[in-house]
């Protein structure tokens, strides 16, 4: 039983327009939010997180903004560049517990 | 600072044979984490450590065993290998463990089992 979902194992746009990576789950529990991008061969890291408390934080390009009553989350990248070609983990948590990952969803920026 | 070490980086194992994944984080960080990912699936937390001395299971621990006896080193055992344990295995580490502390992540071990 899937808690986080990544309904889109992959996502293509052009540089320069906004990339928008979506994130579903279940477990209303969840009360912090988190990103993390992975490059090939690579571990991941931190990209961005968001509280239960809010509805949208931003940092830079990336925003990421959370709708708990339909338990979705979902980052923007604005403007997207060739170097955001990554896999996206979306990976929500309780304040007192481990992390659960999502499939994630590769993001591929053409020049 | 290196932040999180793991060697091997590749290894192939025969079935039921056994070795350990190393992991090494110089940040100081109390809370240590091993996870796997498979081929198109999200990470999966195998064991986890709080502290030298403290370790407990996480989502997958079958077939795995870990210590934690520095602050520094968290290695993971597999004792018997099987073809399910073919997969990436990433060591993270974090200063605290609640979910609003970052992880830092090591840059994987890819082990094939056949």
């Amino acid at each position: 039983d899937q808690q986080v979902k990544q309904n889109s194992p992959s996502l293509s746009v052009q540089e320069g327009r906004i990339s928008i990576l979506n994130c579903d789950y279940t477990n209303s529990m969840f009360d912090y939010f988190l990103w993390y991008k992975k490059y090939p061969a690579e571990g991941p890291t931190f990209l961005i997180s968001i509280s239960s408390i809010k509805d949208k934080n931003e940092d830079g390009r990336f925003t990421v903004f959370l709708n708990k009553s339909a338990k979705h989350l979902s980052l923007h990248i604005v403007p997207s560049q060739p170097g955001d070609s990554a896999v996206y983990f979306c990976a929500p948590g309780r304040s007192q517990g481990n992390l659960i990952f999502g499939k994630g969803t590769k993001l591929s920026v053409k020049p | 600072n290196a932040g999180v070490t793991q060697t091997p980086k590749f290894r192939i194992l025969k079935i039921g044979q056994s070795m350990t994944l190393q992991c090494t984080q110089d940040m100081n960080h109390n809370y240590m984490y091993w996870y796997r990912q498979d081929p198109g699936m999200g990470l999966k937390l195998i064991y986890y450590s709080v502290g030298a001395g403290i370790t407990d299971k996480g989502e997958v621990p079958n077939g795995y065993n870990v210590s934690r006896s520095t602050t520094e080193d968290f290695p993971l055992r597999l004792e018997l290998a099987a073809p399910s344990q073919t997969s990436v295995y990433f060591c993270a580490s974090s200063f605290g463990g609640t979910s609003t502390d970052t992880q830092y992540f090591g840059p994987g071990t890819r082990l094939t089992v056949l």
